[in-house]
């Protein structure tokens, strides 16, 4: 099956640092997304990629769909507090009626004052 | 606001005993997902509604059953909880083909 893997596991960085992630596929998909989860929360929607060699930005949050369809990155400028959660990227898989979503394995995002 | 509502937020349950937790959404999306979701792993899917049609995913236990009345809500059933079953579960909708999922804030189980 489909997997995706995300680097690095986990950061610890300081408040004001920028941040990058990404995350890599065995296969290509044609949609990417980024999610961000809360302590006890539900995934909430960052950004959405639709098209190879996308770059979109949402806020301090910049997203790109790398040119192979196979990976894509996610940067976070300037670090605050309220950035602390774990960062899934999603690729969806149309089958039938519906999309299904394969998720990457997180990156655990902690900031220090 | 348009969204997706999970009640409860905390559920404790005893082992074995039945437990139903409820999702409903003013989306009007046609497509509704249950995940459940163990300590520091991403979600997995248990199954999905497309309008009546229930689609269960391979590996889902029997235990689990789900229930969509009408549009707006959507069921999980467990039917003999095991300590195994402890997660969060996530409801998700979408209004279909080619949409993006948005997730409920989730409710988390505790098995006695």
């Amino acid at each position: 099956g489909q997997q995706l893997n995300q680097n690095p596991q986990s950061m610890f960085i300081q408040e004001g640092e920028d941040v990058s992630m990404n995350c890599t596929s065995s296969s290509i998909f044609n949609t990417w997304l980024w999610y961000k989860q809360d302590p006890g929360e539900g995934p909430v929607l960052l950004i959405a990629l639709y098209k190879a060699g996308e770059l979109t930005s949402n806020g301090r949050l910049t997203a790109q769909f790398g040119i192979t369809r196979k990976d894509s990155f996610l940067n976070i400028s300037a670090s605050i507090p309220s950035d602390v959660g774990i960062y899934f990227c999603a690729g969806p898989s149309f089958e039938g009626t519906a999309s299904k979503l394969t998720f990457g394995t997180g990156t655990r995002l902690q900031v220090t004052l | 606001d348009a969204m997706v509502i999970q009640n409860p937020r905390y559920q404790v349950t005893q082992f074995g005993k039945p437990v139903t937790l409820s999702c409903s959404q003013t989306l009007n999306h046609n497509v509704m997902y249950w995940y459940q979701q163990k300590s520091s792993q991403a979600p997995k899917l248990l199954f999905h509604y497309y309008d009546k049609d229930f689609n269960n995913e391979a590996d889902t236990p029997d235990n689990f059953q789900s229930r969509r009345p009408n549009t707006s809500f959507c069921f999980l059933d467990i039917r003999s909880p095991g300590l195994g079953d402890a997660a969060m579960y996530l409801c998700a909708t979408s209004s279909g083909l080619f949409e993006t999922q948005y997730f409920g804030p989730g409710t988390r189980l505790l098995v006695l």
